[in-house]
């Protein structure tokens, strides 16, 4: 197992550009995350996929922000219209959890810093 | 809601001192609460978990207790090496919800 990969690990784009970032979970995984994190802060959760369904979204997660796993498997976040203040690393991690489960253990990538110029 | 605080670094230390990175939270329900680590270059790893009060978590020499009178998860280690230094997270997980994270303490650990 690879483990979770994102795509790309850099990118730099001028500000109102459209970008979309990729994510491979773990095969067997069935949730998906997305988090970002700013210089000096902690990751912050954007939304997060149950396979193919996404089932919660936060209130950073703007208009111009869409995510999508469409066969439960990789994900792509896409950000349309960037501002400098979508400059951030952008996380994906997975996890495998039932309903059953209290605690799972969520395996993160190295994730996409994007810088807007 | 939920949050984490966590002291602020860098925390600089020689090798094989004590430490010690403090950790407080405030959340609805019981949480379960965590230690990432974040190595240069590297993504985030789970460094220990602890699921409900006064469980000990620990992996690598790194131990926090859950003190749900405190509301603290500390996270110690008797001696450090200088592969230690990274930036370690404080998060906890409600339910089944996803985690939410302190800011992040630096390390850094000198021969």
């Amino acid at each position: 197992d690879t483990g979770v990969s994102q795509d790309p690990r850099h990118k730099i784009t001028k500000r109102g550009q459209n970008v979309t970032f990729r994510c491979d979970p773990i095969s067997e995984h069935n949730r998906l995350y997305w988090y970002r994190q700013t210089l000096g802060q902690g990751p912050e959760f954007l939304t997060y996929f149950q396979n193919e369904a996404q089932l919660e979204k936060s209130r950073l997660l703007s208009d111009r922000f869409s995510a999508e796993r469409p066969k439960g498997s990789f994900s792509t976040l896409e950000i349309q219209r960037t501002e400098q203040g979508d400059s951030a690393m952008y996380l994906c991690a997975s996890s495998f959890t039932t309903y059953r489960d209290r605690v799972t253990e969520a395996f993160f990538g190295q994730g996409t810093r994007l810088t807007v110029v | 809601g939920n949050s984490v605080t966590q002291m602020e670094g860098p925390v600089t230390l020689s090798e094989e001192a004590f430490l010690t990175i403090n950790c407080t939270y405030t959340a609805t329900g019981y949480p379960s609460l965590f230690w990432y680590v974040q190595y240069p270059g590297e993504g985030l790893q789970l460094l220990l978990k602890a699921t409900k009060a006064d469980d000990k978590g620990s992996n690598k020499g790194f131990e926090a207790t859950y003190r749900k009178e405190t509301t603290s998860f500390h996270l110690e280690k008797g001696s450090v090496q200088v592969s230690d230094s990274a930036v370690y997270f404080c998060a906890l997980s409600t339910g089944y919800s996803t985690l939410t994270f302190g800011k992040g303490t630096m390390l850094l650990v000198s021969p």
